[in-house]
């Protein structure tokens, strides 16, 4: 079965420092997603990574996949306190009919 | 002009009440899902309907009846709640076309708390 595991969990960092998530998954997948949820709110899509080798930069996100070692990273450049929230990955996964996997969902918290 | 919509956004009840969350999408999408968020913030899909035809159904308790009457809506129904189905429930929808799941566009969810 697919299990998909994000590092960290929790993350807590100071405005303007770079940070990276990380996010591991287990089967072979051809489609990555990242996702982000506000306190209390729904799941708005950041990115799709559709490729090996596939980056996608949104500001001060940048996603990338590497499918050989089944990783995609998330990562923060000088970091601002608006992008405080929980960020998910989220993976293909074909069993019989497809189906979106999620990671455990890492908590973000930008201080000023 | 909202995208996906839930109906109610919150639900309180007691235990081995029924309960139903309603779900509509205007985007055209053939495809819709109900998804669990627990208290620990992890989301698990329970169902889903390409064209009104189940298509996934995980190891969800048989007191949970999904149902899509078109391709723009998904009701889920909970029969005889119990304390552990207490969550937020999300509907999302996407296109499933050219062999793969498109992104997935997420209502604002309902917060279901079983008393």
């Amino acid at each position: 079965e697919l299990k998909v595991e994000q590092n960290p969990l929790f993350l807590s960092m100071q405005e303007g420092k770079n940070y990276t998530i990380y996010c591991n998954y287990s089967t072979t997948s051809d489609r990555l997603y990242w996702y982000r949820q506000d306190p209390g709110k729904s799941l708005e899509s950041l990115f799709v990574l559709l490729s090996n080798g596939a980056v996608k930069q949104e500001g001060r996100l940048m996603a990338s996949l590497d499918t050989k070692a089944r990783l995609s990273t998330l990562h923060i450049t000088a970091a601002v306190h608006d992008l405080s929230a929980t960020y998910f990955c989220a993976v293909v996964f074909i069993q019989g009919a497809q189906k979106l996997v999620f990671g455990q969902g890492t908590r973000l918290t930008i201080n000023p | 002009d909202t995208a996906v919509s839930q109906t109610p956004k919150y639900l309180v009840t007691q235990m081995g009440n029924d309960k139903s969350i309603k779900c509509e999408q205007n985007l055209g999408h053939d495809t819709m899902y109900w998804y669990k968020q627990d208290s620990k913030k992890f989301l698990k899909i329970m169902f889903s309907y390409n064209n009104k035809e189940l298509i996934i159904n995980e190891t969800v308790p048989n007191r949970f009846s999904p149902k899509s009457p078109d391709k723009a809506h998904l009701n889920l129904h909970i029969n005889s709640l119990e304390l552990g189905d207490s969550a937020v429930y999300f509907c999302a929808s996407s296109h499933y076309g050219t062999g793969t799941i498109d992104t997935q566009y997420f209502g604002p969810g309902t917060r279901l708390t079983v008393l």
